[in-house]
């Protein structure tokens, strides 16, 4: 099972303020995925890095970057936050294969003002 | 376009008893499955998987089932208890890819 940290878990911020939403994953998965999600809806991929410097944008158009420097850590940024970016942000990591199990985060419950 | 669906927002079963999670798909290549089950507030778990060339996968009191000529899957519990209770969701793999596609899940209520 993979051990898998995010932060802030909740946060409430003012419109037009720069966030970061932290990932770190502990069991060398060399994949990573943000997914959102808003209630009652699917999860949504956004974001997903097979590597250190490789990212790729995903299914759902997302104004948030991400970046990956360390094998272990894959951070989500917001330059300008807004009302419409409300959500639950969810990371996960996968290693090995195509249909290797992603292994998911307690989450950051987003929440725009 | 929906590629997974879950249509039953929400199920009630009595404790003891089976509980049956429907999910049906559109897209005829994905070619593995998974179930995840989440509580609030915490990041989706993984439950169980199957792949397209089986029409059944075992742990324990969990069961998934595929049928792939109707392009549905089940997951089963039983018995089920109150600890179950919580949002589960499919997935399936698109091939070729990393990706999973995800349903809107189904919230379960298992009565004591």
């Amino acid at each position: 099972e993979a051990d898998i940290y995010q932060t802030p878990r909740y946060l409430v911020i003012g419109t037009g303020k720069k966030i970061t939403l932290e990932c770190s994953q502990t069991m060398g998965h060399d994949k990573m995925y943000w997914y959102q999600q808003d209630p009652g809806m699917e999860l949504h991929l956004i974001h997903y890095s097979y590597g250190v410097n490789s990212t790729e944008k995903g299914d759902l158009s997302s104004e948030s970057t991400v970046s990956r420097i360390r094998t272990e850590h894959f951070p989500l940024t917001l330059e300008s936050a807004r009302p419409s970016h409300t959500s639950q942000y969810l990371c996960a990591s996968s290693f090995g294969g195509l249909q290797e199990t992603q292994y998911f985060g307690p989450g950051t419950r987003l929440l725009v003002l | 376009d929906q590629q997974v669906k879950q249509n039953s927002p929400s199920l009630s079963v009595q404790e003891g008893r089976i509980s049956i999670l429907n999910c049906d798909y559109t897209n005829s290549m994905f070619d593995y499955f998974l179930w995840y089950k989440k509580y609030p507030a915490e990041g989706p778990t993984f439950l169980i998987s199957i792949s397209s060339i089986k029409d059944k996968n075992e742990d324990g009191r969990f069961t998934v089932f595929l049928n792939k000529s109707a392009k549905h899957l089940s997951l089963h519990i039983v018995p089920s208890q109150p600890g179950d209770s919580a949002v589960y969701f499919c997935a399936a793999h698109r091939p070729g890819t990393y990706k999973y596609i995800f349903g809107t899940g189904t919230r379960l209520k298992v009565l004591a």
